[in-house]
């Protein structure tokens, strides 16, 4: 099993669309959570990063269930510049002080 | 301020080739980190180092050797290229933790390996 695994899509949403992925991890004693964006031929920037509690910013909402594992990003108001891909990362706390990366969701927002 | 640079950004080398990717930083942070990314795997940590004159192996270090002698500058060395090495190499840099907590990593703009 991935350590951190999500969906590789891609989604293929309308502007307007709201969208949203999920990611799971393995480990439980995981204590920071990120949500990065990749575009195509890019490097990976973050976009923002996961809390308890669940935050927002702007039309994106990132939420975390520590008790199931899953951290989920929600777009609202799809616009054609967010098509990328979108990879989840989690502080494994493993000691390494780096973070683990999924493998990335992809989203094509269309006009 | 440039934030985090690759040099260089395309290279494709003959199998046994020796090459060394230069990763520098102009935030002074403490942490420096080197990744390979391929298709369908995401990104997975080669190296990283916490500080200068310090390193240590990530998931994947068979084949790399790195080296940080200045806190700017991190060094990934191929001593003899395998096609298995071909990927995009990023680099990236953070700030010292605080608690066990990761702070945001920076990434530079990533180096295109091919190995025939």
């Amino acid at each position: 099993r991935k350590e951190v695994e999500q969906d590789p899509g891609p989604f293929n949403v309308p502007e307007g669309a709201t969208v949203a992925f999920n990611c799971t991890y393995s480990n439980s004693a995981s204590q920071s959570f990120f949500w990065y964006r990749q575009d195509c031929r890019k490097e990976p920037k973050l976009l923002m990063s996961v809390y308890s509690s669940g935050n927002e910013d702007g039309r994106f909402t990132a939420q975390l269930n520590r008790a199931s594992q899953y951290i989920s990003l929600l777009i609202r108001d799809s616009k054609l510049s967010d098509s990328a891909t979108y990879l989840c990362v989690v502080n494994m706390d493993t000691g390494r002080r780096a973070l683990t990366f999924g493998s990335g969701t992809r989203l094509q927002v269309q006009p | 301020n440039a934030g985090v640079t690759q040099t260089p950004k395309f290279r494709v080398l003959k199998t046994g080739q020796s090459m060394t990717l230069l990763c520098a930083q102009d935030m002074n942070h403490e942490y420096m980190y080197w990744y390979r990314q391929d298709p369908g795997m995401g990104l997975r940590l080669i190296h990283y180092s916490v500080g200068e004159g310090t390193t240590a192996k990530g998931e994947v270090p068979d084949g790399y050797n790195v080296s940080r002698l200045k806190k700017q500058n991190f060094l990934l060395g191929l001593e003899s290229a395998a096609p298995s090495q071909t990927s995009v190499y990023f680099c990236a840099s953070s700030y010292r933790s605080r608690q066990g907590l990761n702070l945001e990593q920076f990434f530079g703009p990533g180096t295109r390996l091919t190995v025939l």
